[in-house]
């Protein structure tokens, strides 16, 4: 079981270009959850997806950023037309069951240039 | 507001001294509160939850509804402690988990 598959594990983009970041959780979980984490900060909660819906978007910027968890495949989190200020490491993290500890990827480190 | 706090974003102590990193928490009703671990080049990953009320690695942590603080101890530092620790509470929906900044530890030799 090699855990929480993340990538890549690093992203370039220039401003204006769309980045996405792939996630496939640990093997019989579904329940995903995307962090950010920003320079000198904590993580930050974006979104909670079971598969095929969309559970707690409330971390979410309200343009720009979606998110899916497809029923076959990894979940997606997708930018649109990025800005120097979505340069951060974004975290995926997965849980078999709701309440469940958390198992984490590697993260992407996203970089706007 | 659900809110975690840990106040100190370093906290460097010499080996075998204890050590206290601080989380206190803002959450109305009963709180399931966590603590988890990044060593360097690793994954984050659980450390430990308030309700196994388990010892992981000769570190504790204690939730004290009064002063709304679950700090983790541990009496004897040793130098393979040192990583970033995340204090974390689970929101009332029962989902999300809602993290502090985080507190780096360097324990030195």
């Amino acid at each position: 079981n090699a855990g929480v598959m993340q990538n890549p594990r690093h992203l370039v983009r220039r401003r204006g270009q769309e980045a996405r970041l792939r996630c496939s959780p640990v093997k019989g979980h579904s329940h995903v959850y995307w962090y950010r984490q920003l320079p000198e900060e904590g993580l930050k909660f974006m979104v909670y997806l079971q598969k095929e819906n969309i559970i707690d978007e409330s971390g979410m910027p309200k343009e720009r950023f979606s998110a899916e968890f497809p029923k076959e495949g990894p979940s997606i989190l997708r930018i649109q037309q990025v800005v120097r200020g979505d340069s951060a490491a974004y975290f995926c993290a997965s849980s078999p069951l709701r309440s469940e500890k958390l198992f984490f990827g590697s993260g992407t480190q996203l970089s706007v240039l | 507001a659900q809110r975690v706090t840990q106040p100190e974003k370093l906290l460097s102590v010499f080996k075998g001294a204890p050590v206290e990193l601080k989380c206190n928490y803002s959450y109305s009703g009963s709180p399931e509160l966590f603590w988890y671990v990044q060593y360097s080049r690793q994954r984050l990953q659980l450390l430990l939850r308030h309700i196994s009320r388990e010892s992981i690695k000769g570190f504790t942590a204690d939730l004290n509804k009064g002063e709304t603080s679950f700090h983790l101890k541990k009496p004897f530092a040793q130098e393979e402690d040192s990583a970033m620790y995340y204090c974390a509470l689970r929101d009332n929906q029962g989902g999300k988990l809602i993290f502090g900044q985080g507190t780096e530890l360097s324990v030195k030799p």
